[in-house]
C-alpha cells in the first residue's frame, strides 16, 4: 500500500534552534498535512496544503507541497519548550476518496530548555 | 463547541474476546473515521463513515468493523482479539465527505486498548 517516509525519526534540540523534517513517498498526494501529537491527546492539525510548490505558514512553522507532488517539508523555528512531541505528515490521494489519509512514522522533537 | 469524545478512554481485555469502542463526533459533523495508532505500524486508516454509510476501508482482516447511527455517533467493533490488536484507536470527525478537496479532522484523545 501508500506509504509516507517521514524523517527523521527522532530530534534532541536546544531552545531556539530551527528544525526542519519531511516526507516523501513514491505515490502523488493532491493534499498534504502536518499534525502534532501530544501525549494522552489525538492528533491536531498544524498546516494544510493543497497545492504543488505551495508555502505556508502558521506562526513559527512553515510547510511546503513539493512541486512533484510527492514530498513535503515542515520547518519550526526558533523551538520552544512547547514545541515538544510528535509530529506527523499525512496525505490524502484521490480528491473524492473521503477523508482516509495516509500518516508517515512520526517525527519525535524534544527541546532541551 | 465540544470536541471529539471517545470512550472508554482505557480498556483490558484477553485473548479471544470482544471489544466495541465508541465515538461521538464535533456536533454538526457527519463524517467519522477510525484510526489504529501502534509503535511498530504507525497510524493506520481503519475505515470511515458518512450518513450512516461506510465509505473507505482500510487493510484490515474483517474481526475489525464499525457502524454509524442516526445522529453521527460511531462504534467500531474488534471481534476474537489477538495481541497484536494492543492499541490507541483514535476517531476522527470532519463535517463532511466526499466533496472535492480536503474536509478537516478533528481527532478526539483516543482509546487505549490493551489485550493480555
Amino acid at each position: 500500500g501508500q506509504q509516507l517516509n517521514q524523517s527523521p525519526q527522532s530530534m534532541f534540540i536546544q531552545e531556539g534552534e530551527d528544525v526542519s523534517m519531511n516526507c516523501t513517498s513514491s505515490s502523488i498526494f493532491n493534499t498534504w498535512l502536518w499534525y502534532k501529537q501530544e501525549p494522552g491527546e489525538g492528533p491536531v492539525l498544524l498546516i494544510a496544503l493543497y497545492k504543488a510548490g505551495e508555502l505556508t505558514s502558521n506562526g513559527r512553522l512553515t510547510a511546503q507541497f513539493g512541486i512533484t507532488r510527492k514530498d513535503s517539508f515542515l520547518n519550526i523555528s526558533a523551538s520552544i519548550p512547547s514545541d515538544v512531541g510528535i509530529y506527523f505528515c499525512a496525505g490524502q490521494t484521490a480528491r473524492n476518496a473521503g477523508n482516509m489519509l495516509t500518516f508517515g512514522g512520526g517525527t519525535r522533537l524534544m527541546v532541551k530548555p | 463547541k465540544a470536541g471529539v469524545t471517545q470512550t472508554p478512554r482505557y480498556l483490558i481485555k484477553t485473548r479471544g474476546q470482544q471489544v466495541t469502542l465508541s465515538c461521538s463526533p464535533i456536533s454538526g459533523h457527519r463524517s467519522v473515521s477510525w484510526y489504529q495508532q501502534t509503535p511498530g505500524q504507525g497510524l493506520q486508516f481503519l475505515f470511515e463513515y458518512f450518513s450512516e454509510t461506510q465509505r473507505n476501508k482500510g487493510n484490515f482482516p474483517g474481526r475489525f468493523s464499525g457502524r454509524q447511527f442516526s445522529n453521527s455517533r460511531s462504534e467500531m467493533n474488534v471481534s476474537t482479539l489477538e495481541l497484536g490488536d494492543s492499541a490507541l484507536y483514535l476517531c476522527a470527525s470532519s463535517v463532511t465527505s466526499g466533496s472535492w478537496g480536503y474536509n478537516e479532522q478533528f481527532f478526539g484523545p483516543g482509546t487505549r486498548l490493551t489485550v493480555l
